[in-house]
């Protein structure tokens, strides 16, 4: 699976978008891109995916460039309870065991009054 | 009691004791994983488990031994752990065949082994 690069940390100001990079310039075409967030101690939450076009959840958007070897999550309005790791993962679709994402060490978003 | 349940949340043993970590799921999921996450590393996977059968053992040392009697319910045992064995354990479950991509996952069950 391809490797994302994300940067260590972000600031944000609660009320704005949050909007987190995420680079997999070796992606495949049969990959998609997956993000995740984990609120300190808690598991993991599932955002959103795409594998070519944008998408939009109640959570979040997620924008793919057109080469696809990079892509942005955006948290339209940022709260204090959006503090959080958010993990991008570049992953094919087995149809089976999805335990094979790889999590790497994310972005901690931090959102300050 | 809905989604990914995980006891104990919180678990300290000696290094010759054994105990086991408990998962649930009520999502009607048929594949289940334990994760372990150390202080200051990514999630690594450990064991996957479909349909009840074991699929992936991810170069995991003896001394975790997992077990999943049903689609529902997974443990991992533990006897004669590490210090540094100590850390955040997360259960997950999701569909096998799930186009989504979506783990859920318990809230975790952080161990502590003196």
């Amino acid at each position: 699976d391809a490797k994302t690069t994300q940067p260590t940390s972000m600031d944000c100001a609660e009320g704005r978008a949050a909007n987190l990079p995420c680079n997999h310039s070796t992606i495949s075409g049969n990959e998609y891109v997956y993000w995740y967030r984990q609120i300190h101690s808690q598991g993991p939450q599932y955002i959103i995916h795409g594998l070519k076009n944008n998408e939009t959840n109640e959570m979040a958007s997620l924008i793919i460039t057109e080469d696809r070897k990079s892509s942005t999550l955006i948290l339209p309005h940022a709260t204090l309870r959006d503090t959080a790791v958010y993990y991008c993962i570049v992953s094919r679709d087995y149809g089976g065991s999805q335990g094979n994402l790889i999590f790497g060490k994310g972005t901690k978003l931090s959102v300050k009054p | 009691e809905t989604g990914v349940t995980q006891t104990p949340r919180h678990l300290v043993m000696g290094m010759t004791n054994k105990k086991s970590l408990k998962c649930e799921q009520h999502l009607g999921h048929n594949a289940m994983y334990w994760y372990k996450q150390s202080a200051k590393k990514p999630l690594e996977l450990m064991f996957v488990y479909n349909f009840k059968e074991q699929t992936e053992n991810n170069s995991v040392p003896s001394r975790f031994s997992p077990e999943c009697p049903n689609s529902s319910h997974l443990f991992l045992h533990l006897h004669t752990l590490q210090p540094e064995d100590s850390a955040l354990y997360l259960c997950a479950s999701s569909e096998v065949y799930t186009k989504t991509g979506e783990l859920f996952f318990g809230e975790g069950s952080r161990l502590t082994v003196l």
